[in-house]
């Protein structure tokens, strides 16, 4: 079982510019969600994706968005990027919204230049 | 607005002693409250997870005390080891919500 696995590990990019992450879930999950991890905070949730839609979105603005894939991998997008953009974005994977079990990949570390 | 408040920030325990870790939550809908362990580099893992109809919940060295009354629920680790040395998050959810979780505390346990 690969667990969640995430896309790249590590990305350097310019402010202004748009950057893609990706994460693949868990086997048998249906159910993916995003996180930004600033440095020595606690993950944030972003928005969570079910059957190809956003179901639920956390106080980000709308330069987040995201696409869920009928396989349920899933892609973040964040335009015009900002310096306090510079995170750890995470993703999480459940069988369903409504299953409490989330399943966290390593992450991609952002840095923001 | 901070719905889950978390202590201490961070905290030293020696080898084979109790860690506790506080949190408190404001909202009264919450329903599911895992503690997630993370180390260096890597995503955060499930540790343990209580539902608030229940007073305690007991994994080998880990335990978790929950006061619905009072809003509160706690991390005691037992027997602490140098590799439980980690940042701990404590975090709440309601329904299908997503997770909202604490600051964290860095525990480092001292050989």
């Amino acid at each position: 079982d690969a667990g969640v696995t995430q896309s790249p590990t590590h990305l350097i990019k310019t402010r202004g510019q748009q950057v893609t992450l990706r994460c693949s879930p868990k086997s048998g999950h249906d159910t993916v969600s995003w996180y930004q991890q600033a440095l020595g905070q606690g993950p944030q949730f972003i928005f969570q994706y079910y059957e190809e839609e956003e179901r639920q979105r956390g106080n980000f603005p709308d330069r987040f968005s995201g696409h869920q894939f009928p396989n349920y991998s899933s892609e973040l997008n964040v335009n015009a990027l900002l310096l306090g953009d510079s995170a750890l974005y995470l993703c999480a994977s459940s069988f369903r919204p409504s299953q409490t079990e989330a399943f966290f990949g390593q992450g991609t570390r952002l840095t923001v230049v | 607005q901070q719905q889950v408040k978390q202590s201490p920030q961070s905290l030293i325990v020696q080898k084979g002693g109790i860690s506790i870790i506080n949190c408190a939550y404001e909202n009264t809908a919450f329903d599911y409250f895992p503690w997630y362990q993370q180390f260096p580099g890597k995503g955060p893992a499930l540790l343990i997870a209580i539902r608030p109809d229940v007073s305690e919940k007991k994994e080998g060295r880990f335990t978790i005390s929950f006061n619905k009354s009072a809003k509160q629920f706690s991390l005691h680790i037992m027997d602490s080891q140098p590799g439980d040395s980690a940042t701990y998050f404590c975090a709440a959810k309601e329904g299908a919500d997503g997770l909202t979780f604490g600051k964290g505390t860095h525990l480092i346990i001292q050989p």
